[in-house]
């Protein structure tokens, strides 16, 4: 089975403009979860998703927004950049969420704010 | 959601056994202890996970105490792929069957060869 893959994988923006990530989990896999990595906060939990429903938040602005499509592809959106948004976004994946299971993540997307 | 604490860092050498400790104090009697790593430039990959009974995989072991409280994930012969930052996680599933991971700081070890 592939694994979960991020698209673009390297990202440079400028203050105030808007990004948007893309994740795609394994095969089979149907919940989607997005964290942010940074050195001073480390990794924080963004949202997740399930058959295309946010079931779950994490303490962010409203400027971090998400979805999920029908075949389970995900992407986060981030508007109105600022220079801490500069991060790693991780994606993760696992079949059904809500039991224990193992979460396989993604390479990342290393986005850059100037 | 419930903390867990870990030493900022650890050492080991090449082919000798690693044990790394997680304290939980607060863990809850239906948290599960989950044991990730993250190696350089990778995302976060799982290694291990138990309740209340050791357990063993083939990358690892996890010890929890009998008061469950803490928990030590051992390495029996580190190798130098298994240089990495280890986070301690307590699985927290919230309400409607989600679940996320909460990251603490991670230990990050370091394998001399």
């Amino acid at each position: 089975k592939a694994g979960v893959t991020q698209t673009p994988r390297y990202l440079i923006k400028t203050r105030g403009q808007q990004v948007t990530l893309s994740c795609s989990p394994i095969s089979g896999h149907r919940s989607v979860s997005w964290y942010q990595q940074t050195p001073g906060q480390g990794l924080q939990f963004l949202f997740e998703y399930f058959s295309e429903t946010q079931r779950n938040k994490g303490n962010f602005p409203g400027r971090f927004s998400g979805r999920q499509f029908s075949n389970s592809r995900s992407e986060m959106n981030v508007s109105t950049l600022e220079l801490g948004d500069s991060a790693l976004y991780l994606c993760a994946s696992n079949s059904v969420g809500g039991n224990q299971e193992t979460q396989y993540f993604g390479p990342g997307t290393r986005l850059l704010v100037l | 959601d419930a903390k867990t604490t870990q030493p900022n860092s650890m050492e080991s050498n090449e082919e000798e056994p690693v044990h790394l400790p997680c304290n939980h104090s607060t863990i809850s009697g239906t948290d599960y202890i989950h044991w990730y790593r993250q190696l350089p430039s990778q995302g976060p990959e799982y290694v291990i996970h138990g309740l209340t009974s050791n357990v063993n995989n083939r990358m690892a072991s996890l010890a929890i105490a009998e008061d469950r409280k803490s928990s030590t994930l051992i390495l029996h012969r580190a190798t130098l792929r298994d240089a990495a930052v280890y986070y301690c996680i307590l699985r927290d599933v919230t309400q409607g069957g989600s679940e996320k991971l909460v990251f603490g700081k991670g230990t990050k070890l370091t394998v001399n060869p």
